[in-house]
């Protein structure tokens, strides 16, 4: 069964540093999406993108971040500049979008990032 | 505003128990519910979901309806196993589709 993938699983950086999380969603899906969750806090929306922009993003997804698909399977998430309040686990989400829009996304599993 | 609201975790249960995790929800109109369920390790999935009001969503036996009147959406499983033992996640759709979750509710269940 066709899943979201997601890399790497853990991420450890310097505070300061640049990072690019990782995602392959699902080959035939249109719409993408990033959510966070911060240790013992809600799962927060951050973007969706479709159709190579991005069509809403959260207040939390500001200048610092920024979402790329540069090619046919990948879709990242970039933090510029990580702060020790980006430490989170990330999550990516597609869905599919054809047809009348269903309204099931897929989640990958996850990277954990620890900002230190 | 718009948000989801779940009942406190962690729940433990002896397997055989009977399940209620609470979840309610406020928006303006009706939007689509879910539950999604995190076994440890792996990604968000998808349990059940219900796209209007009074749908019920079933699915690997547990069970929730979408009820408008008291704006909830609460999660039932008649009989826990040990393989339920997960993070279970209630959601609501806005805007484009992204979702609104709740903060999530730990179950154990035990043999």
């Amino acid at each position: 069964e066709p899943e979201v993938t997601q890399t790497p699983s853990h991420q450890v950086t310097q505070m300061g540093q640049e990072v690019i999380l990782r995602c392959v969603p699902i080959s035939n899906h249109l719409y993408f999406y990033w959510y966070r969750q911060i240790l013992g806090q809600k799962v927060e929306f951050l973007v969706s993108f479709y159709n190579n922009e991005i069509s809403e993003k959260s207040e939390i997804f500001d200048d610092q971040f920024s979402v790329e698909r540069p090619d046919g399977s990948n879709f990242t998430l970039k933090i510029r500049s990580t702060k020790l309040e980006d430490s989170a686990m990330y999550f990516c989400a597609s869905l599919i979008g054809r047809g009348g829009m269903t309204d099931t996304q897929y989640f990958g599993p996850g990277t954990r990032l620890t900002v230190l | 505003g718009n948000s989801v609201t779940q009942m406190e975790g962690p729940v433990t249960l002896s397997e055989e128990a009977f399940l209620t995790i609470n979840c309610t929800y406020t928006a303006t109109g009706y939007p689509s519910l879910f539950w999604y369920v995190q076994y440890p390790g792996e990604g968000l999935q998808l349990l059940l979901k219900a796209t209007k009001a009074d749908d019920k969503g079933s699915n690997k036996g547990f069970e929730a309806t979408y009820r408008k009147e008291t704006t909830s959406f609460h999660l039932e499983k008649g009989s826990v196993q040990v393989s339920d033992s997960a993070v279970y996640f209630c959601a609501r759709k806005q805007g484009q589709g992204n979702l609104i979750f709740g903060k999530g509710t730990k179950l154990s269940v035990k043999p």
